[in-house]
């Protein structure tokens, strides 16, 4: 079946550090491929999103590519701010019209100190 | 465009009641969908609909757990006999029917059961 895997956290970087934060599935076909944010005390958030092969996803200074033939979607980001401390999570969906529902991995926590 | 909504946002109640949840949906998308996410986890799909039809459900969805879209529009999510292995947020999406069917979440239910 499908699955998602991103790295565990929790990550804690300075401001303006280098982050990237590992994501890779397993699917059939073409998955669509998806980065949420979820802020403290908020709901979860699109943050960007890809839907074929070699497609770079990119929103707020964050950047995905999907690469098929690692099946991988890792997040970067070159400068992080404190306001980047949140919890993200890579997801798929199926390729298809049927395909309803979005697979999440568990989540990274990043914290961003001043 | 007011987003996703849900009610309640937090409801307390003993094992064995009987719990109701309602989404509303952004008003033209014709999918919903509800999902569970438990602490340090990412969410876990549930079931979706497509209009009034209920076209998925998981195998997480026991048979104490019913979802309804009587209209097509809002949708009630009920647990009964709660236990306290259901306490958990529980997440609505809404999304439109073709693209990269992009799902946007609601703040969320956080549901204790003592």
């Amino acid at each position: 079946g499908n699955s998602v895997t991103q790295m565990e956290g929790p990550v804690t970087l300075s401001e303006e550090a280098f982050l990237t934060i590992n994501c890779t599935y397993t699917a059939t076909g073409y998955p669509s491929l998806f980065w949420y944010v979820q802020y403290p005390g908020e709901g979860l958030q699109l943050l960007l999103k890809a839907t074929k092969a070699d497609d770079k996803g990119s929103n707020k200074g964050f950047e995905a590519t999907y690469r098929k033939e690692t099946t991988s979607f890792h997040l970067e980001k070159g400068s992080v701010q404190v306001s980047d401390s949140a919890v993200y999570f890579c997801a798929l969906r199926g390729y298809g019209g049927s395909q309803g529902n979005l697979i999440f991995g568990k989540g990274t926590k990043l914290s961003v100190k001043p | 465009d007011t987003g996703v909504s849900q009610d309640p946002r937090h409801k307390i109640t003993k094992r064995g009641q009987n719990v109701t949840f309602r989404c509303d949906p952004i008003s033209e998308h014709n999918r919903l969908y509800w999902y569970r996410q438990t602490l340090g986890q990412g969410p876990e799909f549930l079931t979706y609909f497509q209009n009034e039809a209920q076209l998925e459900k998981s195998r997480l969805l026991s048979d104490r757990f019913s979802a309804e879209r009587p209209k097509g529009s809002f949708s009630t999510l009920e647990i009964q006999r709660t236990e306290q292995g259901d306490s958990a947020m529980y997440l609505c999406a809404s999304s439109l029917v073709g693209g990269s069917y992009e799902q946007y979440f609601g703040p969320g239910t956080r549901l204790t059961v003592t």
